[in-house]
């Protein structure tokens, strides 16, 4: 069935360093890629998304890239701060409707030291 | 932006008995609700779609009679969590997408309910 691994499942990033968040996804229909931050009890929020028209999409210390080919797409976040300190989801989905469900990675927990 | 309000934040109710969680679309119209369960330290994993008007659909493993999923006007969806048991414990969380959303513009989340099943 349809699947999405993400790693690595903690992360530890020294504050102004970089971190990346790796996903691989199984259907080669999917065409959609969210990421989202969720802070502890709180709900997730949508942090940037890519199609898969799309190699690479930035914004300001966030970006994330899509290899198509390989069904890979990674999130990196640049000049890490502790507020980044979160879970991170990245989900696939297809389609444009919005009747398509997202299929979520592990999640990671980033931990940036102060 | 979208909006989602997800009540009751949190509920503690004996076993045996049933808990409604309800997730409102405060700003647009939700045609299609997800619900998700989360435990600790895991990710979101989907129980069932929603649409308004019809039956949910509801994922391989879920029960449909546990997981009572009502989703009678597009902007009001509820779960209902029928004779609880503590391992139906869980963080319950929806989120929904409406007619007017950009393509790339992702689900919006409810807040989720935290049940604790004693």
């Amino acid at each position: 069935g349809e699947n999405v691994e993400q790693h690595p499942s903690t992360l530890s990033v020294q504050e102004g360093d970089s971190a990346v968040i790796k996903c691989t996804y199984s259907d080669s229909a999917s065409n959609y890629f969210p990421w989202y931050k969720q802070e502890l009890g709180k709900r997730p929020q949508l942090i940037i998304d890519i199609r898969s028209n799309v190699g690479e999409k930035k914004d300001q210390r966030i970006a994330v890239t899509l290899n198509k080919t390989a069904k890979h797409f990674s999130l990196h976040i640049t000049e890490t701060q502790p507020e980044d300190s979160a879970v991170y989801f990245c989900a696939a989905s297809k389609g444009t409707s919005g009747t398509y469900k997202y299929i979520f990675g592990t999640g990671t927990r980033l931990k940036v030291l102060a | 932006g979208a909006v989602v309000s997800q009540h009751p934040s949190w509920v503690i109710c004996k076993s045996g008995t049933s808990v409604k969680i309800e997730c409102r679309s405060l700003d647009f119209q939700a045609t299609t609700m997800f619900w998700y369960r989360q435990f600790p330290k895991q990710s979101l994993m989907l129980m069932a779609t929603s649409n308004e008007g019809s039956k949910a659909t509801y994922e391989q493993g879920v029960e449909k009679d546990k997981f009572l999923i009502n989703h009678a006007s597009l902007t009001l969806s509820t779960l209902t969590v029928t004779s609880a048991h503590p391992e139906d414990s869980s963080f319950y969380i929806c989120s929904a997408r409406g007619f007017e959303d950009r393509p790339s513009s992702g689900y919006t989340f409810g807040s989720g309910t935290r049940l604790t099943v004693v």
